[in-house]
């Protein structure tokens, strides 16, 4: 699986757009791009997914570039509670296991 | 709430012993995987099993051991525990075994406290 690099740390004001970015620009064709995040040591919690269409849900945006080497998580309006560490993951789809790697991520501040 | 469950929330032992964490995947999923979380290593991926068998292995230890019973439950045992073995376990589960485009439903975790 393509590694990802992600920033350490980011802040974003409440009521604000959070963009989170994502490289990884060694993905193959066939490698989907995970988003988890973990509020203070609960288990990770799975945001969205995508291959190389943009993606939305209610929870975020997942923006991926042409070339599929980078993306950009997006909360819409971040609030307090989205405060956490945010992971980028990706996983190839004919991989003969369903396991995901986790990186260090990105600690989301998310201040008043 | 993710329907996965996790036994104990928390444990404190000594040093040498051994311990149980058990884990109830969803309903219907077969798939259940096992990660260790402590400070200073993030959270890494320990082993992976479907339907009864095992299906990919991480960093796990000798001392620690696994297994899925017929009813999907899995324990994750691990044994003469070291203070090092202190962190959070969590297990996850899915409805399948590979890759594919599916996500995992991850518990709320164990937190093993070795003195």
């Amino acid at each position: 699986d393509a590694k990802t690099t992600q920033p350490p740390s980011m802040d974003c004001a409440e009521g604000r757009a959070a963009n989170l970015p994502c490289n990884h620009s060694t993905i193959s064709g066939n490698e989907y791009v995970y988003w988890y995040r973990q509020i203070h040591s609960q288990g990770p919690q799975y945001i969205i997914h995508g291959l190389k269409n943009n993606e939305t849900n209610e929870m975020a945006s997942l923006i991926i570039t042409e070339d599929r080497k980078s993306s950009t998580l997006i909360l819409p309006h971040a609030t307090l509670r989205d405060t956490a560490v945010y992971y980028c993951i990706v996983r190839a789809a004919s991989s003969n296991t369903g396991k995901l790697i986790f990186g260090q991520g990105t600690t989301l501040q998310v201040k008043p | 709430d993710s329907g996965v469950t996790q036994t104990p929330k928390h444990l404190i032992t000594a040093t040498g012993q051994r311990v149980t964490l058990r884990c109830s995947p969803r309903s219907g999923d077969l798939s259940v995987y096992w990660y260790q979380q402590s400070l200073d290593q993030g959270l890494q991926f320990l082993i992976q099993y479907y339907n009864g068998e095992e299906r990919a292995k991480g960093n796990i230890l000798e001392r620690f051991s696994a297994q899925q019973f017929p009813d999907l439950h899995s324990e994750l045992n691990l044994s003469s525990l070291e203070l090092g073995d202190s962190a959070l376990y969590f297990c996850a589960s899915s409805p399948f075994w590979s890759g594919g485009a599916g996500e995992l439903f991850f518990g709320e975790g164990s937190r093993l406290t070795v003195l």
